[in-house]
């Protein structure tokens, strides 16, 4: 069966200090890969999409990027975090037609800049 | 961009009583999702309705999709206390991508 595992669970960092949370897939091949964001309370806003190695899209200009180094690995980094880019990061994966299939949730890790 | 609006925005009722929440969206879709989240985790897949279909059902579940409309419907029938949760619809958008509205929070009451 599949599974997805992202890490960490909670983490708090200083303004303009680097951030790095990764997500791992298992037991698929090729899946889409998605890192949303959700604020406290709000729904989720979709930050990058990947549908292959190397292939990242971006969906909102901020300071964060996304890299996907392997296939079923999905990283969501930052150079210098601000104060607006806490909230709860949720990883998740589709199969390769994305919209007609479910989205499979981590259960998200909760960044808290001070 | 497209996407799904939730109402109400807050729901409570007591356990036994059948809830019902609307998403309404604003251009043509392939399909429609309904997810659950519980506080401070990850959100759970319920069920897909797609764009030809008007009625689905899974266990207590029951959504409704009415594209003439743009709008869609999840009823939980006989709350349960485990019912208690976020509640999300999620619509298709361009290139692949899946576009969720901002939620509605459901408490059931014992």
């Amino acid at each position: 069966s599949q599974t997805i595992h992202q890490w960490p669970a909670t983490l708090v960092q200083p303004v303009g200090s680097p951030l790095s949370l990764e997500c791992t897939v298992e037991g698929t091949s090729n899946p889409n890969l998605y890192w949303y964001r959700q604020a406290a309370g709000r729904g989720l806003q979709l930050l990058f999409y990947s549908v292959g190695i190397g292939q990242i899209s971006s969906e909102v200009p901020q300071n964060l990027s996304a890299s996907r180094p392997q296939d079923r690995q999905f990283i969501l980094s930052s150079k210098k975090l601000l104060l607006s880019d806490s909230g709860f990061y949720l990883c998740a994966w589709s199969v390769l037609s994305g919209y007609n299939s479910p989205l499979h949730f981590g259960n998200g890790t909760r960044l808290t800049v001070t | 961009s497209q996407q799904g609006e939730e109402d109400p925005q807050a729901l409570s009722i007591q356990e036994g009583e059948n809830a019902t929440m609307n998403c309404s969206y604003k251009t043509s879709i392939n399909n429609l999702q309904w997810y659950r989240q519980n506080s401070g985790r990850g959100l759970v897949h319920l069920i897909l309705i797609r764009s030809n279909e008007r009625e689905k059902h899974s266990g207590r579940l029951r959504v409704t999709l009415d594209t003439s409309k743009k709008s869609s419907s999840l009823l939980i029938t006989a709350s349960r206390a485990a019912d208690t949760a976020s509640y999300f619809c999620a619509t298709d958008g361009r290139d692949d991508k899946i576009i969720f509205g901002k939620g509605t929070r459901l408490h059931i009451l014992p």
